[in-house]
């Protein structure tokens, strides 16, 4: 059992490159969602979706794009990155039906620097 | 943005104390969640908390969800070398977005054997 796969772990940019992180999980579950983790400042919602075809802004959804084509698999699109964008990013996901729970599954996160 | 305070921000403990953390907030919360995470690992759910008053235990842990709605605490019995990392609460706001789960900024927990 997989649970949440992230690609690829490690990745470097050049400012104003575009790239994707993968998200894929095998649990069959209805929420997904897209964190990054910078020093000091937690983990902060970038996007989440609550199923297939729906998805929706967190706090700090600028510079990021996302679709949700298959309830397995989330990417999270840097259309032009910025050096605001080195980060640890996690996706996550839960079980949920009308409301989520907030018991999340985390991947092993994606470490972005752009420089 | 809503903010949860979480402290402290750090801890050095020695191996067989235990250890405490909270997080407060000025808001109203559904749902408080205790999350560890281990060095270049993502968090992993030790506690969730849904009522208010709850108080759950894992193992060596114990969390309760205050009877303001409005703060949760974390607690570790004798401390052992494999408590190291950081420590994140977690809460969903009442009223809130659906798909916003708040995190606290961490506690760091150091164990010295």
């Amino acid at each position: 059992n997989a649970g949440v796969t992230q690609t690829p772990k490690f990745q470097v940019l050049k400012t104003g490159q575009s790239m994707t992180l993968q998200c894929a999980q095998d649990m069959n579950h209805e929420y997904m969602s897209w964190y990054r983790q910078d020093p000091g400042m937690g983990l902060r919602l970038i996007h989440y979706s609550v199923g297939a075809g729906i998805t929706d802004q967190g706090e700090v959804p600028n510079g990021y794009n996302v679709s949700r084509s298959t309830t397995e698999d989330f990417p999270l699109r840097l259309l032009s990155a910025a050096p605001s964008q080195t980060s640890v990013y996690f996706c996550a996901s839960s079980y949920s039906t009308r409301i989520n729970t907030g018991e999340l599954f985390f991947g092993e996160g994606s470490r972005l620097t752009v420089l | 943005g809503q903010q949860l305070n979480q402290s402290p921000q750090s801890m050095f403990i020695q191996e067989g104390e235990d250890v405490s953390m909270n997080c407060t907030s000025s808001s109203i919360f559904n749902t408080w969640l205790w999350y560890k995470q281990d060095p270049g690992e993502g968090p992993v759910l030790l506690i969730a908390l849904y009522k208010a008053g709850e108080l759950t235990s894992n193992g060596r842990l114990t969390a309760q969800f205050g009877i303001t709605r409005k703060d949760s605490f974390l607690n570790i019995s004798a401390s052992i070398p494999s408590d190291v990392g950081i420590y994140f609460c977690a809460g969903q706001l009442y009223g809130g977005s659906q798909g916003n789960l708040i995190f606290g900024k961490g506690t760091k927990l150091s164990v010295k054997p």
